[in-house]
């Protein structure tokens, strides 16, 4: 079946700018999570949704970063007044449940802020 | 705080020998630790989950140790070929959200 989707793959965009990062996830799967990806480093957790509702948010930087899955499926995360310092590959994955649930991994998007 | 890491420099190998990378935590006791391969511009793919009473896990040419006393797992790939060329980050789960290392990233040369 199908896997996690990201759109859009790459995004550039200027500073002080308003981006939205989507997240499609495997069907039937009820746990959601975003994470941060800087070169060299590994995946920063940023948030992730049991359902419709945010678990654990504790990951987001600041107040101008804000997710929402309105319907417990898609997701999208979204940046306010972007900085140069967001620029970084936006993952997101999907599992079945929580804890040890393996999570799956979209292939991210490249977010560029000029 | 909680650590985790892994030895940020490159290892290079020779295609047919053993690949062996370290993934080192502090401050905690995971009671599983995983294991994830990522290749360059794609989302980490899972691998291996080993828990804290298991000392060793195999799946076809990997193998993941986990010592608690030395507070480490090590991830092995034997018999090399440099379609294993990756980065590979180790993580733990704390409550659902994935902790990972920075990732090692493995060049097999043929």
């Amino acid at each position: 079946g199908a896997g996690v989707s990201q759109t859009p793959s790459n995004k550039v965009t200027e500073k002080g700018k308003y981006v939205e990062l989507r997240c499609d996830p495997i069907s039937g799967h009820t746990a959601l999570y975003w994470y941060r990806q800087s070169l060299g480093q590994g995946p920063e957790f940023l948030i992730y949704f049991q359902g419709t509702g945010a678990a654990d948010d504790s990951g987001l930087p600041n107040d101008r970063f804000f997710a929402v899955r309105p319907e417990g499926s898609v997701s999208t995360l979204k940046i306010q007044r972007t900085e140069r310092g967001d620029s970084a590959v936006y993952l997101c994955a999907s599992s079945f449940g929580t804890s040890a649930d393996t999570q799956y991994f979209g292939p991210g998007t490249r977010l560029t802020v000029l | 705080s909680q650590k985790i890491e892994q030895n940020s420099e490159a290892l290079n190998i020779q295609e047919g020998k053993t690949a062996t990378l370290t993934c080192n935590y502090t401050n905690y006791s995971p009671a599983y630790l995983q294991w994830y391969r990522q290749d360059p511009g794609r989302g980490p793919v899972f691998l291996l989950l080993i828990r804290e009473n298991e000392k060793e896990k195999r799946k076809e040419r990997l193998k993941v140790t986990f010592d608690t006393t030395l507070k480490q797992s090590l991830f092995h790939i034997t018999a090399s070929q440099p379609a294993d060329s990756a980065t590979y980050l180790c993580a733990h789960n704390q409550g659902g959200k994935l902790i990972f290392g920075q990732g090692t990233e493995l060049s097999v040369k043929p």
